[in-house]
C-alpha cells in the first residue's frame, strides 16, 4: 500500500464551489505538507503543518484553507474555487530529522 | 527574491549516453540540497540528496554535483535508459534545517531516445 494517499486523484469542479482534496499517510511523520504544480512550473508551497497543532501559510495560500486533523490527515479546501486554481495538488510528508519529503501520487484539479 | 532555478527546460539524449541536469541556487544560507524525478501521472520520487558540506555524492548510476561558489547544483545519470524519461527538480532547503520546507525549481523535462 502507498505511504501517502490523496482522494480524489481527479475531480472537476465548478466555480464557487467549495472543494476538499484529502491526504493520508502511514509514514508516522509528524510534518505535513500541500503543494500546488502548474504546467512548466516547480511545486508551490501552500500549507504546511509540523505537528497536529501546527498550521503555516506557504508562498501562495490566499484561496486554500487546511485542517490538520490527525497526525496522518492532512486536507486542503478550496472554499469558492475559480478556474485558476486549477491545476496539480501534491501532498507530502516528512520526519523532523530529516529534509526529504515524501510525496503522494497528487490530485488533478479542473475548475470550470 | 531567493529562488531556485534551472539552466534548461528540456533535456534530450540518446539512450546508453550520461546525462547532466543543472540547477542554479541563489540562497546562498541553504545547506541541504535535494533532486527529485516525477514521472508521467506520479508524484515526485527522492533520487539523491547532498549537505552543503559536501561537494559530490554518487548513488546508483546518479551522482550531484555542487559548487558552494557559484551556486550551482547538477546531477548526472550515468547510462541514461528509457526509464529515466521523466521531468526532474531540484529543491533547497532555504536556512532551515531538518525536515523543513523544500524551494522547488521549475524543473527540467528528460527525454530519453531510444
Amino acid at each position: 500500500d502507498a505511504d501517502v494517499t490523496q482522494t480524489p486523484r481527479n475531480r472537476i469542479t465548478k466555480t464557487g464551489k467549495r472543494i476538499m482534496l484529502e491526504c493520508s499517510q502511514t509514514k508516522g511523520h509528524d510534518r505535513m505538507y500541500w503543494y500546488r504544480q502548474d504546467p512548466g512550473l516547480g511545486l508551490r508551497l501552500i500549507y504546511y503543518s509540523f505537528d497536529v497543532k501546527d498550521i503555516n501559510k506557504g508562498e501562495i495560500s490566499d484561496g486554500y484553507s487546511v485542517s490538520r486533523q490527525a497526525q496522518a490527515k492532512f486536507s486542503l479546501s478550496l472554499e469558492s474555487a475559480i478556474p485558476n486554481q486549477t491545476a496539480l495538488y501534491f501532498c507530502a510528508t516528512s520526519d523532523p530529522n530529516y529534509n526529504e519529503q515524501f510525496f503522494g501520487p497528487g490530485t488533478r484539479l479542473t475548475v470550470l | 527574491g531567493e529562488s531556485v532555478g534551472l539552466h534548461l527546460p528540456t533535456l534530450s539524449v540518446q539512450e546508453g549516453d550520461n546525462s547532466i541536469i543543472n540547477c542554479a541556487y541563489s540562497n546562498s544560507a541553504s545547506d541541504y540540497f535535494i533532486w527529485y524525478k516525477q514521472e508521467s501521472g506520479k508524484g515526485p520520487q527522492f533520487i539523491i540528496d547532498i549537505r552543503s558540506n559536501m561537494d559530490k555524492r554518487q548513488g546508483q548510476r546518479v551522482t550531484v554535483l555542487l559548487n558552494k561558489t557559484v551556486k550551482h547544483l547538477s546531477l548526472q545519470i550515468a547510462a541514461t535508459q528509457p526509464g529515466d524519461s521523466a521531468v526532474y527538480f531540484c529543491a533547497e532547503n532555504g536556512q532551515e534545517t531538518s525536515g523543513s520546507r523544500l524551494t522547488f525549481g521549475e524543473g527540467t523535462q528528460l527525454t530519453v531516445n531510444p
